[in-house]
């Protein structure tokens, strides 16, 4: 069965930086694109972007460019996420996405990256 | 910010029917873009609940179902059980932003 599963919670402190891996299974991982999705405390879905998994070429969204870096090791079926300079609102819970075109069929678990000195 | 409108909250009692809407614009639904919702369990990730505007992936109950109209869809839920109470989120694709998928605002679904 699909399973995407990333890695778990981070404490950091503002200006570090930190890498999240969402590992995929159960499928072909160079067959779907994978996306990320950012969540902050009680709040809403917010797409970051997506990354294609047979030419590793990231797509970043607008507010998401420069601090925010995907990146792929095809060889363990996992995709990653770091972000640099972490600041207080980077605080929020992030999650891989599998791309089924357009929409996304298969979720991790979510990763919460907590930012605070 | 969100370019998909939604009501932020809706109730109703067991058994009864509710809507979600999901008011978008001439660059996301508008533009014939699918629309998809998402159910979000307390403390847990987002699972897919109707994709393509009104097909449900294998395992989700026919209680809920989706159609698009225009600039806006709508999520409904029959038969209400104590289990929808959950966040549900619209999502589509908005060609004006360089291409980008969208989210909508989010809705609180409670069951009273």
């Amino acid at each position: 069965q699909v399973q995407l599963v990333q890695s778990g919670s981070e404490l950091k402190k503002p200006g570090a930086s930190v890498k999240v891996s969402c590992k995929a299974s159960g499928y072909t991982f160079t067959s779907y694109a994978m996306n990320w999705v950012r969540q902050a405390p009680g709040q809403g879905l917010e797409w970051m972007g997506w990354i294609n998994t047979n030419t590793g070429n990231p797509t970043y969204a607008q507010g998401f460019t420069g601090r925010f870096v995907f990146s792929l090791d095809t060889s363990v079926s996992t995709a990653y996420l770091q972000i640099s300079s972490l600041k207080a609102e980077d605080t929020a819970v992030y999650y891989c996405a599998r791309d089924l075109g357009r929409c996304f069929d298969y979720w991790g678990q979510g990763t919460l990256v907590t930012v605070s000195s | 910010q969100s370019v998909l409108t939604q009501p932020p909250s809706v109730s109703g009692a067991p058994g009864q029917r509710v809507t979600i809407s999901c008011t978008g614009s001439s660059s996301n639904i508008g533009a014939g873009y699918d629309v998809h919702w998402y159910q979000q369990l307390p403390g847990t990730a987002p699972k897919l609940l109707i994709y393509g505007n009104s097909n449900r992936p294998s395992g989700v109950p026919d209680r809920f179902s989706g159609s698009k109209s225009g600039t806006s869809a709508s999520l409904a839920i029959t038969g209400l059980q104590a289990e929808d109470e959950a966040d549900y989120y619209c999502q589509s694709y908005d060609s004006s932003l360089s291409g980008c998928y969208v989210f909508g605002t989010g809705t609180k679904v409670t069951v009273l």
